[in-house]
C-alpha cells in the first residue's frame, strides 16, 4: 500500500464547476499535510498548507481528517488556469511523501 | 521570497559521463535541502536530504556512491550523478525549507531535466 494515495484521475470538469480531490495517507504520525500543484514538465508549486483541520484560501479549501487519515481539496468555480496535476503530500518529521497526483483538466 | 534555482535547466550527456546539478536558496538560508527524482507519468520520490556541514542522507535503494551530494554551504547543494545511465534520465528536483520560518513548507527549484544517450 501506498504511503500517501490518491485517485490519478483525470477528472475533466466544465468551467465554473466544483470539484473535490480526496487523499488518504497510512502514516498516523504524520503532522503536516500540503497540496502542490504541477503543471506538465515543471515543478511543484505549494498551493495550501494543512496543520490543523483544514484551510481555505480563496476558491481553495483544505480539509484534513486525522480519524480517517484523509485529506480532500475543495476548489470552487474552476477556471481554465486550475487545469494541472495536484499532488497530496504528507510531511513527517521533515521528509515529504508524494502522492502520485490528480489531474484536473477544466474545459471551456 | 522563497525562491530557489537550478542549474542546469535542461542536460543531454553521453552514458559513462558526470552531470553537476546546482540548487539554492536565492532569499532564504536552509541548513536542509531536499534531492527528489521524477520518472514521467510518477510522482517525485525522494533521493536524498542534504545537511549543510555533513553528510547527505540517502533514502533506501539510492547509490551514495553515484548520486554525489553535497551541501557546502546555507544557501548551495549540489548533485552530481557519476558514470551517468540513460536509466539515469528523469527530471531532478531540489527543494529547500526556509530556516526562518517555523513551518514546514519546502520550495521546489525548477528540475532539472537529464537525458542520457
Amino acid at each position: 500500500r501506498k504511503e500517501v494515495e490518491q485517485d490519478p484521475g483525470p477528472f475533466n470538469v466544465p468551467e465554473g464547476a466544483t470539484v473535490a480531490f480526496n487523499c488518504t495517507y497510512s502514516n498516523s504520525a504524520s503532522q503536516s499535510f500540503f497540496w502542490y500543484r504541477q503543471d506538465c514538465r515543471k515543478e511543484p508549486k505549494l498551493l495550501m498548507s494543512v496543520y490543523s483541520s483544514g484551510n481555505e484560501d480563496g476558491r481553495f479549501t483544505a480539509q484534513l481528517n486525522r480519524a480517517s487519515q484523509y485529506i480532500s481539496l475543495l476548489i470552487r468555480d474552476s477556471k481554465l488556469s486550475d487545469s494541472a496535476t495536484y499532488l497530496c503530500v504528507a510531511d513527517q518529521t521533515g521528509k515529504l511523501i508524494f502522492g502520485q497526483g490528480t489531474t484536473l483538466q477544466v474545459k471551456p | 521570497g522563497a525562491v530557489v534555482s537550478q542549474h542546469p535547466s535542461r542536460v543531454i550527456c553521453k552514458s559513462g559521463t558526470s552531470v553537476k546539478i546546482e540548487c539554492r536558496s536565492l532569499d532564504f538560508q536552509a541548513t536542509t535541502m531536499f534531492w527528489y527524482r521524477q520518472f514521467p507519468k510518477q510522482s517525485l520520490m525522494l533521493m536524498a536530504t542534504s545537511n549543510e556541514g555533513s553528510k547527505a542522507t540517502y533514502e533506501q535503494g539510492v547509490e551514495k556512491d553515484k548520486f554525489l551530494i553535497n551541501h557546502a554551504s546555507l544557501t548551495l547543494s549540489t548533485l552530481t550523478v557519476t558514470s551517468a545511465h540513460p536509466e539515469d534520465s528523469s527530471f531532478y528536483i531540489c527543494s529547500a525549507r526556509d530556516l526562518g520560518t517555523f513551518v514546514y513548507e519546502q520550495y521546489f527549484g525548477p528540475g532539472t531535466r537529464l537525458t542520457v544517450t
